[in-house]
């Protein structure tokens, strides 16, 4: 079955590194991705990870994948009050077409 | 380049109401699939469209259909409105070539059911 988990809230002070945190159930999961919404508006595209991958790391942010233990994370370096948002993580199954299956989101706010 | 935008913005109708929700995909994009999202939560798949045809549903009633037309672009139609239909309505595209089932999301459309 696909499940998909998160942390519901997380706080910060402007600078620190923000982690956010995401379990997932299914193994044949091909995809694995992290979503920025801002109050009002729909999803962004932040990044995402083949499931074949350990990390990727684009400027600030830091995707790690431990994939026997069906964990994700994303890390957010240098947190700006601007970062403030509701962070998804995601999964693509390759048996299941395009559909991507969301975790509730966590809720990040960062302090200046 | 346009990204993908959906129209209305906000939209209320009553119970036992239809409603029609549309989209434009993003320029170079085939593929639309239409998700709802809850206040307080992740957005859930509705279903897909490629090729004017769909591509895959998930646990909706049949009272949630679709369309895509030949320029991509896409309808999302509710009939027999309910309470619970009330919520954050997003398109999202995904590029002819795209390789890493990356899908872009447009601001929504939130429909309010009383």
């Amino acid at each position: 079955g696909e499940d998909v988990e998160q942390s519901l809230f997380l706080s910060v002070r402007e600078g620190d590194s923000s982690v956010i945190n995401c379990t997932y159930t299914d193994s044949s999961s091909t995809y694995l991705y992290w979503y920025k919404q801002e109050p009002g508006a729909g999803l962004q595209l932040l990044t995402y990870i083949f499931s074949n991958m350990d990390m990727k790391q684009d400027q600030r942010l830091t995707v790690l994948l431990n994939k026997k233990d069906k964990h994700l994370s994303l890390r957010i370096a240098d947190t700006q009050t601007g970062d403030s948002a509701i962070y998804f993580c995601a999964e693509s199954i390759s048996n299941a077409g395009n559909m991507l299956t969301f975790g509730g989101g966590t809720r990040l706010m960062v302090k200046p | 380049e346009t990204g993908v935008t959906q129209s209305p913005t906000h939209l209320i109708k009553t119970r036992g109401q239809q409603v029609t929700l549309r989209c434009s995909s993003q320029s170079g994009h085939n593929t639309v699939s239409w998700y709802q999202q809850a206040l307080g939560q992740g957005p859930q798949f509705i279903f897909q469209y490629y090729r004017e045809e769909e591509n895959g549903r998930g646990n909706f009633p049949p009272r949630f259909s679709g369309l895509q037309f030949p320029n991509y672009s896409s309808e999302l139609n509710v009939n027999a409105l309910e309470l619970d239909d009330s919520a954050l309505y997003l398109c999202a595209s995904s590029p002819v070539t795209g390789k890493n089932n990356e899908q872009f999301f447009g601001p929504g459309t939130r429909l309010t059911v009383l």
